[in-house]
């Protein structure tokens, strides 16, 4: 498995602000994907972001109000803008660990946004 | 894109029972994952199993890939069993390393 720090691990925010959520990789990994879970809900990818270009957005989703950054093969941030109660979410950070016939995704313990 | 759809949404059981958790999905994967996220919100992958059969201790998955459904059976249930299981599918078209997620099933396993 790999061990995936995020933080902070949980946060309240007033609306109009911003959230930056870190995440950190103890190993190199090309891929870094990035979930919303809302409230009683399942999970919805947001992006994907890979190191040395830019984030690709899922449909939905848009760089202005969640920019992502890259910097290098294991670590990642991601910013939540212009905060509304209806951000208020759980975000993940996930990447995939391979063995010998097996790919896995490993997540994150999540940050826990609550807007007011 | 893909349709994931889980059954049941919900599921009560006492300890020692059994269960099987569905996981239908619409269209042809190459990945598919079950994950349990217990009740303090962490997602735990339990299986990769885009196709076949794997066991690991009281839990096994199987896959029919050319039906387009997934299983996952749950032996002799445990109160630390309780939490939501989701399964998770990638496709051919647009990667499969990305994953679309279902609906999930609420499991509680009570004393």
């Amino acid at each position: 498995s790999a061990v995936i720090s995020q933080k902070p691990s949980r946060d309240i925010c007033q609306r109009g602000t911003s959230l930056t959520i870190q995440c950190q990789v103890d190993s190199q990994v090309t891929m870094m994907f990035w979930y919303r879970q809302q409230p009683g809900q399942s999970l919805t990818l947001i992006a994907t972001a890979n190191q040395g270009s830019e984030a690709t957005y899922e449909s939905g989703f848009v760089i202005d109000k969640f920019p992502i950054s890259r910097p290098n093969l294991t670590f990642s941030t991601l910013t939540v803008s212009n905060l509304s109660p209806e951000d208020s979410s759980i975000y993940l950070c996930s990447v995939y660990i391979s063995g010998a016939s097996w790919e896995k995704l490993f997540f994150g313990s999540g940050t826990q946004l609550s807007v007011l | 894109g893909i349709q994931v759809e889980q059954s049941p949404p919900d599921l009560i059981l006492q300890e020692g029972a059994n269960s099987t958790l569905r996981c239908n999905f619409s269209d042809s994967v190459n990945n598919l994952q079950w994950f349990h996220q217990n009740p303090w919100g962490q997602l735990i992958n339990l299986f990769y199993i885009p196709s076949g059969t794997k066991q690991n201790g009281r839990l096994s998955a199987t896959t029919v890939a050319t039906e387009r459904y997934s299983l996952l059976y749950i032996s002799s249930s445990q109160t630390t069993d309780s939490g939501v299981y989701f399964c998770a599918v990638g496709g051919f078209t647009g990667g499969g390393n990305k994953l679309t997620f279902g609906t999930g099933t609420q499991l509680k396993v009570e004393l």
